[in-house]
C-alpha cells in the first residue's frame, strides 16, 4: 500500500524568504508524485507533478520539487515566498497502475509580513 | 487545464434529509470521477471511485447506502448524502480524470468543493 508523510503540520515563513515543504512516500515502485495547493474553502490546484525523467520538476507560481528516490522524498521549494502563498499544501502519490491518489496530511503555510 | 465544477458550493440541511451534490467536467469527458471527504484541518480521504455507466467502487469503511453515487454521463457524477446527520457535515470534493490528457496517466482535476452543514 502507498502512503505519504508530510512531517511539518505548520510552517511560518517571512515574505521574501525561501520555503521548503517536506514529503516522504512509501511505495514499492516508482510512484507518480504530486503537489497540490488549497486556499481556504477552495478545491485543490495542481502545482506540479513528477512521472519520470528529470528529477527536478518546475511548477506554477514559482514552485519546484525534487524527487529523490534514495530518500523516498519529493520536497517542494520556493526561493521567495509571497503573501499569496499562504495556504494548505498537500503532497500526493499515485501508483502507475491505478488512478487512486493518497494524500499526505497537509502542511499549513503562514506568511508573515 | 481541464475544469471541474461542483454544485452547490455550500448547503445547509436539516438532519434526516438528503442532499445531492453535482460534479461536472466542463470541457472534457471524464470516464472516471472521484469523491473525497475532507474534515477541517485534515487531508482528503477518498470515498469512492465513480465510473461512467457502472456502479461506483467504495473505499473500505464508506457506507454505500449512505453515500449514493451516480455517474450517468461522461460529464456528470452526483453524490447523494442520504438521511444526513450532523456527523456528515464536511467538505466534499470531487475530481475527474481526463483520459485524453497525454502523458498524464494519473492526473486528476479537482472541483472547488461543497461545504455541507447538517443541523
Amino acid at each position: 500500500a502507498q502512503s505519504v508523510t508530510q512531517p511539518d503540520i505548520h510552517i511560518t515563513v517571512s515574505e521574501g524568504a525561501s520555503l521548503e515543504l517536506r514529503c516522504n512516500y512509501s511505495y514499492g515502485a516508482t510512484p507518480y508524485l504530486f503537489w497540490y495547493v488549497q486556499s481556504p474553502g477552495q478545491g485543490l490546484q495542481l502545482l506540479l507533478k513528477y512521472f519520470s525523467g528529470d528529477t527536478l520538476v518546475q511548477g506554477i507560481k514559482g514552485f519546484e520539487a525534487e524527487f529523490k528516490r534514495s530518500q523516498s522524498s519529493f520536497n517542494l521549494r520556493k526561493p521567495s515566498v509571497h503573501w499569496s502563498d499562504a495556504a494548505e499544501y498537500f503532497c500526493a502519490v499515485g501508483p502507475s497502475n491505478d488512478y487512486k491518489l493518497s494524500f499526505g496530511a497537509g502542511t499549513t503555510v503562514t506568511v508573515r509580513a | 487545464g481541464a475544469v471541474v465544477s461542483q454544485h452547490p458550493s455550500w448547503v445547509i440541511c436539516k438532519s434526516g434529509t438528503s442532499v445531492k451534490i453535482e460534479c461536472r467536467s466542463l470541457d472534457f469527458q471524464a470516464t472516471t470521477m472521484f469523491w473525497y471527504r475532507q474534515f477541517p484541518k485534515q487531508s482528503l480521504m477518498l470515498m469512492a471511485t465513480s465510473n461512467e455507466g457502472s456502479k461506483a467502487t467504495y473505499e473500505q469503511g464508506v457506507e454505500k447506502d449512505k453515500f449514493l453515487i451516480n455517474h450517468a454521463s461522461l460529464t456528470l457524477s452526483t453524490l447523494t448524502v442520504t438521511s444526513a446527520h450532523p456527523e456528515d457535515s464536511s467538505f466534499y470534493i470531487c475530481s475527474a480524470r481526463d483520459p485524453q490528457t497525454a502523458g498524464a496517466y494519473n492526473e486528476q482535476f479537482f472541483g472547488p468543493g461543497t461545504r455541507l452543514t447538517v443541523l
